[in-house]
C-alpha cells in the first residue's frame, strides 16, 4: 500500500461546479497535511496546509479526519484557472530529526468551460 | 527576489557521463531538498540539508551525491548518469519548522539518459 494515495483522476468538471477529491494515508503518527497544487510543467506550490479542525482559504476548504486517515480538498465554485494537479503531502511521522514529507502522485483536474 | 532557482532547465546525457545540478535560493532558508519527480509517482526525496555544511540521505539516495558548502546553494551529483536516472528534478528550500513548513520549488530539470 502506498503511504499516500489518492485518485489519478482526471476529474472533469464543468465551470462554476463544485469538486472534492480525498487522499488517504497510511502513517497515524503523521501530523503535518498539506495540498500543493501543480501546474502543467511547472513546479508544485503550496496551496494550504490542513489543520485539525479544517480550515478554508476563499472558495476552497480543506478538511481532516484522523480516525479514517484522510484528508480532503473541496473547491466551489471551480474557475477555469482551478485546472492542475492537486497533491496531497503528509509527514513521515517524524517531527525533529529526518523530518520528510511523502507526496501523493495527484490528483488531476479539468475545468471545462 | 528570485526565490529558488535552478540550473540547468534541461540536460540530456548518455549513460556513464556526469553533472551537476545547481540549485540557489536568496530567501535566506535553513534547509534545502532534492526531489525527482516520475510519471504516476509522488516526489520522491532524494537527499536533503538542514543546514550549511550538512546533508542527509532521503528515500531514494543512490546514484546521487549532493552538497551544501554554502547556505544559499545545494548541489545534486550524479557521478555515472544511468537510464532509470532520466526524470524531472526539483530543488526546493524551506525556514526550518518542519510542522508547519512551506517548501519553495524551483522551475525543475528535465534530465534524459540515453
Amino acid at each position: 500500500r502506498k503511504e499516500v494515495e489518492q485518485d489519478p483522476g482526471p476529474f472533469n468538471v464543468p465551470e462554476g461546479a463544485t469538486v472534492a477529491f480525498n487522499c488517504t494515508y497510511s502513517n497515524s503518527a503523521s501530523q503535518s497535511f498539506f495540498w500543493y497544487r501543480q501546474d502543467c510543467r511547472k513546479e508544485p506550490k503550496l496551496l494550504m496546509s490542513v489543520y485539525s479542525s479544517g480550515n478554508e482559504d476563499g472558495r476552497f476548504t480543506a478538511q481532516l479526519n484522523r480516525a479514517s486517515q484522510y484528508i480532503s480538498l473541496l473547491i466551489r465554485d471551480s474557475k477555469l484557472s482551478d485546472s492542475a494537479t492537486y497533491l496531497c503531502v503528509v509527514n513521515n511521522g517524524v517531527m525533529v530529526s529526518n523530518y520528510q514529507l511523502i507526496w501523493g502522485a495527484g490528483t488531476k483536474l479539468i475545468i471545462k468551460p | 527576489n528570485a526565490g529558488v532557482t535552478q540550473t540547468p532547465k534541461f540536460r540530456v546525457l548518455k549513460t556513464g557521463q556526469s553533472m551537476t545540478l545547481l540549485c540557489a535560493q536568496d530567501m535566506n532558508h535553513e534547509y534545502m531538498y532534492w526531489y525527482r519527480q516520475d510519471p504516476g509517482m509522488g516526489l520522491r526525496l532524494i537527499h536533503y540539508s538542514v543546514g550549511e555544511g550538512t546533508t542527509a540521505k532521503g528515500e531514494v539516495p543512490d546514484g546521487y551525491n549532493v552538497s551544501r558548502l554554502k547556505k544559499q546553494n545545494f548541489l545534486l551529483g550524479l557521478e555515472s548518469a544511468a537510464p532509470s536516472q532520466t526524470s524531472v528534478y526539483f530543488c526546493a528550500s524551506s525556514e526550518g519548522r518542519p510542522r508547519t513548513d512551506t517548501q519553495y520549488f524551483g522551475p525543475g530539470t528535465r534530465l534524459t539518459v540515453l
